[in-house]
């Protein structure tokens, strides 16, 4: 099975830069994703690795070291509408591409 | 736009009483999923389907917890008898899943609330 480990809660500054951090043990690791999920909605995609290395996309980057069973979601110049919760998923080889979810880490902006 | 589509959004039942959400996934999707989401548990894959066959459901109560596809264009999971335990929100996601790859995307949501 999994195990998905990321930070419960983080508060951070708008405008500020803040990492959030995910690490996993797998057996047969497959990929790993990043949903952002606003209070009472629907969990969107924002980034997908299975290479090691950092993928970007605007604001926001992700990077994986498959070695490490490491994974960070990094949030640039933040934005009051950033606070969300941020969850980390793994999918692994030959399990019909389910994603098992972390618990999410709940990230506050402040003014 | 393409999305997913569930219903009810919201469904407040007494304990014993059966309860069946609905999902329509993204047309050309092979791929569906029933997640359960709480505080406590996170978002917890409870049955996915392949072209409409069954892959796992190993993450469903079998007593009480049934999910079928009659057509590729809906999704049920069943709760029968419902229990205050079972009070959570109900995702349903859809993916064009091949050789394990795809992302997944999620509909709003059905909160259910077992009195």
């Amino acid at each position: 099975g999994q195990n998905i480990d990321q930070p419960t809660e983080m508060t951070a500054t708008e405008g500020a830069i803040v990492q959030i951090n995910c690490t996993y043990q797998t057996s047969g690791f497959n990929g790993l994703f990043w949903y952002q999920q606003h209070a009472g909605e629907a969990p969107t995609f924002l980034s997908y690795n299975v290479l090691d290395g950092l993928e970007e996309k605007g604001r926001f980057s992700s990077f994986l070291s498959r070695s490490k069973g490491y994974s960070y979601l990094l949030l640039k110049e933040l934005q009051m509408k950033d606070s969300a919760s941020y969850l980390c998923a793994v999918r692994e080889y030959n399990q019909g591409g389910k994603l098992i979810f972390g618990q999410g880490t709940e990230l506050s902006v402040k003014p | 736009d393409a999305r997913v589509t569930q219903t009810p959004r919201h469904k407040v039942t007494e304990m014993g009483q059966e309860v069946t959400m609905r999902c329509q996934p993204i047309l050309g999707h092979n791929t569906v999923f029933w997640y359960r989401q709480t505080m406590m548990q996170g978002l917890e894959l409870l049955a996915y389907f392949r072209n409409r066959a069954p892959l796992d459901d190993s993450g469903m109560p079998k007593d009480r917890f049934s999910a079928e596809m009659p057509d590729a264009t809906l999704a049920t999971l069943k709760i029968q008898p419902s229990e205050p335990r079972d009070s959570a929100v109900y995702f349903c996601a859809s993916g064009f899943i091949t050789g394990d790859t795809g992302e997944l995307f999620f509909g709003e949501g059905s909160r259910l609330t077992v009195l």
